[in-house]
């Protein structure tokens, strides 16, 4: 079965330092991927998303992911991190098979970015 | 105003009692799902829904039930079989194409007593 593994439960960062958060899945054929990110008291919303092209994928509020195929994995960065980036960060691949179109979330990562 | 609405916020109920979510939504989307959070568990599927008056199991159905008799509208009912339901319940939406995100709602934290 389809899975989505995050490396990180909760990664702890100094303002103005870089993130990398890990995520790789199991499925071998054409994936569909995104970051979605939940901040404290708001709505999850999505960060990024790759379907296809450029495995460079740039999203809101200076993110990005990088897609590498022969990994099996979407990585998310930011070069440097803001204590408002404080929010907890899922990862997702869309789902291929009888269930077409629905999302299967990594676990997520809290990320607590310290002032 | 555009978005999917949950309602209430917060749900108490008792052990035993069955209680319904509710998702509406004025985007138009075709398709809505219901996933259940819970800490260090990410996202799990529990109905979801293509169009009106259908709709599938998703990872966790057992002791969930929805209907969708509107294209606004897609209700979860926590019943008492469910074993662990205190949890939060997002609702998403998704236009009908494939490869488009999904739109969240605000969610509801259910607790039972």
């Amino acid at each position: 079965a389809q899975s989505v593994s995050q490396h990180n439960h909760h990664v702890i960062l100094s303002e103005a330092a870089s993130l990398e958060l890990g995520c790789n899945y199991s499925y071998g054929g054409t994936v569909n991927l995104f970051w979605y990110v939940q901040y404290p008291g708001q709505h999850l919303q999505l960060l990024l998303k790759y379907f296809s092209g450029d495995p460079l994928v740039k999203g809101i509020k200076g993110f990005e992911a990088e897609f590498i195929k022969s990994k099996f994995s979407f990585n998310l960065r930011k070069p440097s991190v803001q204590w408002s980036d404080t929010a907890e960060y899922f990862c997702a691949v869309i789902r291929y098979g009888g269930s077409q179109g629905n999302l299967i979330f990594g676990k997520g990562t809290k990320l607590s970015v310290k002032p | 105003d555009g978005g999917i609405t949950q309602s209430p916020k917060y749900l108490f109920r008792k052990e035993g009692q069955n209680v319904t979510l509710s998702c509406e939504q004025n985007l138009n989307h075709d398709a809505m799902y219901w996933y259940r959070q819970d800490p260090g568990q990410g996202l799990r599927l529990i109905y979801y829904s293509q169009i009106v008056n259908d709709f599938q199991k998703g990872d966790i159905a057992e002791g969930y039930s929805v209907s969708r008799e509107k294209k606004e509208s897609f209700p979860l009912t926590v019943t008492s079989a469910q074993k662990n339901p205190t949890a939060f319940y997002l609702c998403a939406t998704q236009r009908t194409e494939l490869y488009n995100e999904q739109f969240f709602g605000p969610g509801t934290r259910l607790t039972v007593l």
